[in-house]
């Protein structure tokens, strides 16, 4: 069975740039996150589909990040325009359902702002 | 008070040693206990899953959760230089939103 597949998996930009993220889940995975784990600190959520509808994007900063499932499989993490403090490394992950179901993480993409 | 506390280590200890990581949780809603190893530049690996209190082990790798207390841990037994890693527990309730809470992760190294 195939992983969670993100890209890239590094990106440096200049701080007020925008930066796009992908990820592709396990097949048949209904539901999807988004995780921001800065270093030192454990993986923080900021989005959750199920399908293609939002759960939960109550810890998504919506003036500047974005994120579409617009057919119920892969995604888009967006970030217009980027700031110091979103250096991290940014963690999709997957699960069958909700609901106590465990997560399956991909390699995320680190993010570097200069 | 964060919902989910780790000490960060680091924690060093011989191969062959029996390591045992920690972690408190604050939210008595949490039914849902995971550990994640994380090596470095890789994403978390779901390591083990139990649900509400009771012990689970998987080969060298003991899950312990005792709700009364509020307490989870991890035993790693004969531990391996590969078994140096971050990691992380994790938690979560019974809602349908699925919202997993992390602590920060400990760090172990094994020493040969």
């Amino acid at each position: 069975e195939a992983g969670v597949a993100q890209s890239p998996r590094y990106k440096i930009i200049e701080k007020r740039q925008s930066v796009a993220f992908w990820c592709n889940p396990i097949s048949g995975h209904a539901t999807l996150y988004w995780y921001q784990q800065i270093l030192g600190q454990g993986p923080k959520l900021l989005i959750q589909f199920q399908n293609n509808g939002v759960v939960d994007d109550s810890q998504l900063p919506k003036d500047r990040f974005s994120a579409e499932r617009l057919k119920g499989v892969d995604s888009t993490l967006k970030i217009q325009p980027a700031k110091l403090e979103d250096s991290a490394v940014y963690l999709c992950a997957s699960s069958p359902g909700t609901g106590g179901q465990p997560q399956h993480f991909g390699d995320g993409t680190r993010l570097s702002i200069l | 008070q964060k919902e989910v506390e780790q000490d960060p280590g680091p924690l060093s200890v011989p191969e062959g040693a029996i390591v045992s990581l920690n972690c408190t949780y604050s939210n008595s809603a949490f039914q849902y206990f995971m550990w994640y190893r994380q090596y470095s530049r890789k994403g978390p690996e779901l390591l083990m899953y139990t649900y509400s209190s009771g012990n689970k082990e998987d080969g060298r790798f003991t899950a312990q959760v005792d709700k009364s207390s509020k307490y989870i841990s991890l035993f790693i037994r004969d531990s391996q230089p590969s078994d140096s890693a971050t990691y992380l527990c994790a938690a979560y309730g019974s809602s349908n939103t699925g919202k997993l809470i992390f602590g920060q992760g400990t760090t172990l190294q094994v020493k040969p």
